[in-house]
């Protein structure tokens, strides 16, 4: 099992462009999560979703869209990119039958 | 005041030494409670869950104090491998975990 994995791994916009984030899980969890992370701050919550077809926001969910496309993939968008979204961006995902979160290895996005 | 408030540390110790680390939580009604582990540039990954009564995994031991809305994690026998930042983590909701900082562990030769 390949777990949690992301694409791109890195990625360097411009202001007020856009691009999608994607995540795909291969452990049948039903939740599935998307976190920023920035220096001296713990994760943040951006979106998640707690099983297909629905979608909910965290903490910080001004600036994004998410789609959860089937029970696998769960993708994060930036409609138009601002510096203040330069962040290492986790997706995760959950069995809801067991504790505890599983990253994916982040997207380290600058937005210059 | 933070949800999840975490000593950032560095503590630095020497290999074989036993180190502890505290976390504090606002939120009273939180239902579950987690560490988890971070080396640097990489995601965070799992180290145990903390229960009431107290758990231990092989060198790491977590407690949780309700009354005093505190939870710690205890390493013996520190190695090399163990530097490492470490999240303290609390579930307010079902689908909601609160992170800490983290408190970041150098553990040297």
């Amino acid at each position: 099992n390949a777990g949690v994995t992301q694409t791109p791994k890195f990625q360097v916009l411009k202001t007020g462009q856009s691009m999608t984030l994607q995540c795909a899980q291969d452990m049948n969890h039903n939740s599935m999560y998307w976190y920023r992370q920035d220096p001296g701050m713990g994760l943040r919550l951006i979106y998640y979703s707690a099983s297909e077809g629905t979608t909910d926001k965290g903490e910080v969910p001004n600036g994004y869209n998410v789609s959860r496309l089937n029970k696998r993939e769960f993708s994060l968008r930036l409609e138009s990119a601002a510096p203040s979204q330069t962040s290492v961006y986790f997706c995760a995902s959950r069995d809801n039958r067991a504790p505890g979160q599983y990253f994916g290895p982040g997207t380290r996005l600058t937005v210059t | 005041r933070k949800e999840v408030e975490q000593d950032p540390g560095p503590f630095n110790v020497p290999e074989g030494a036993t180190v502890a680390f505290n976390c504090t939580y606002s939120n009273s009604a939180s239902q579950s409670f987690f560490w988890y582990r971070q080396d640097c540039r990489k995601e965070p990954k799992l180290l145990m869950s903390v229960y009431s009564s107290g758990n231990e995994d092989g060198r790491f031991t977590a407690q949780l104090n309700r009354a005093s809305q505190y939870i710690s994690l205890l390493i013996r026998d520190s190695k090399l491998s163990d530097s490492a930042t470490y999240l303290c983590v609390v579930n307010i909701s079902f689908q909601k975990l609160v992170f800490g900082t983290g408190t970041r562990l150098l553990v040297s030769p």
